[in-house]
């Protein structure tokens, strides 16, 4: 069991509204990646947090942002929710930035539905 | 055009069949090569990964890497009804290697 949790499981909102997903990452790890899923498409990556600093972006907007914690705990928020925005939302934690792909381990994702 | 590209499928086969995935990647920076198994409404879970070149194999599975042509492969050997899932590839640089690149996965069904 990986120990990376996320919260909630699902939902739905509306669009022009503002989402708020919750990542727990695994004990130890300092270092959280989020992914957006859509369906029938790979994960693509958002951004990154190492040690409670943005380490890295992938061509989202500035709605797009996060936070980490000093428990390093993660969250994704995003604004001006759009219908494209409904997908599987992933995190996943590891213990650096530099890990390799092996101590990076990935949580059941959040489903975003905007409707 | 996609950094990494991977043929959808669907895929079914009957059980016991050899299965054969496949990427190609256009970004000469990729040290890490890895496979993600993905069942529905899951996370994807590492199967397999290979830094550079070369063969790996893990029990029924083999993933093999082809720097040259910028093509990795995964081979599933006597496959299961178990099996079934979507297979993602993905790829990370050296000095960003928990940032990943991923295909656009490829669905699987093995048919018992």
């Amino acid at each position: 069991e990986t120990g990376v949790t996320q919260s909630p499981t699902h939902l739905i909102k509306t669009r022009g509204q503002q989402v708020t997903l919750r990542c727990s990452s695994q004990s130890g790890h300092n270092t959280v990646s989020w992914y957006q899923q859509a369906l029938g498409q790979g994960p693509q990556f958002i951004f990154q947090y190492y040690r409670e600093e943005e380490n890295g972006r992938g061509n989202f907007p500035p709605r797009f942002s996060g936070l980490q914690f000093p428990n390093y705990s993660s969250e994704l928020n995003v604004n001006a929710l759009e219908l494209d925005d409904s997908a599987l939302y992933l995190c996943a934690s590891s213990l650096g930035a530099g890990t390799g792909p092996l101590e990076q381990y990935f949580g059941p994702g959040t489903r975003l539905t905007v409707t | 055009q996609k950094e990494v590209e991977q043929d959808p499928g669907p895929l079914s086969v009957p059980e016991g069949a050899i299965v054969s995935l496949n990427c190609t990647y256009s970004n000469s920076a990729f040290q890490y090569f890895m496979w993600y198994r993905q069942y529905s409404r899951k996370g994807p879970e590492l199967l397999m990964y290979t830094y550079s070149s070369g063969n790996k194999e893990d029990g029924r599975f083999t993933a093999q890497v082809d720097k040259s042509s910028k093509y990795i492969s995964l081979f599933i050997r006597d496959s299961q009804p178990s099996d079934s899932a979507t297979y993602l590839c993905a790829m990370s640089g050296e000095t960003s290697a928990s940032r990943l690149t991923f295909g656009e996965g490829t669905q699987l069904t093995v048919n018992p």
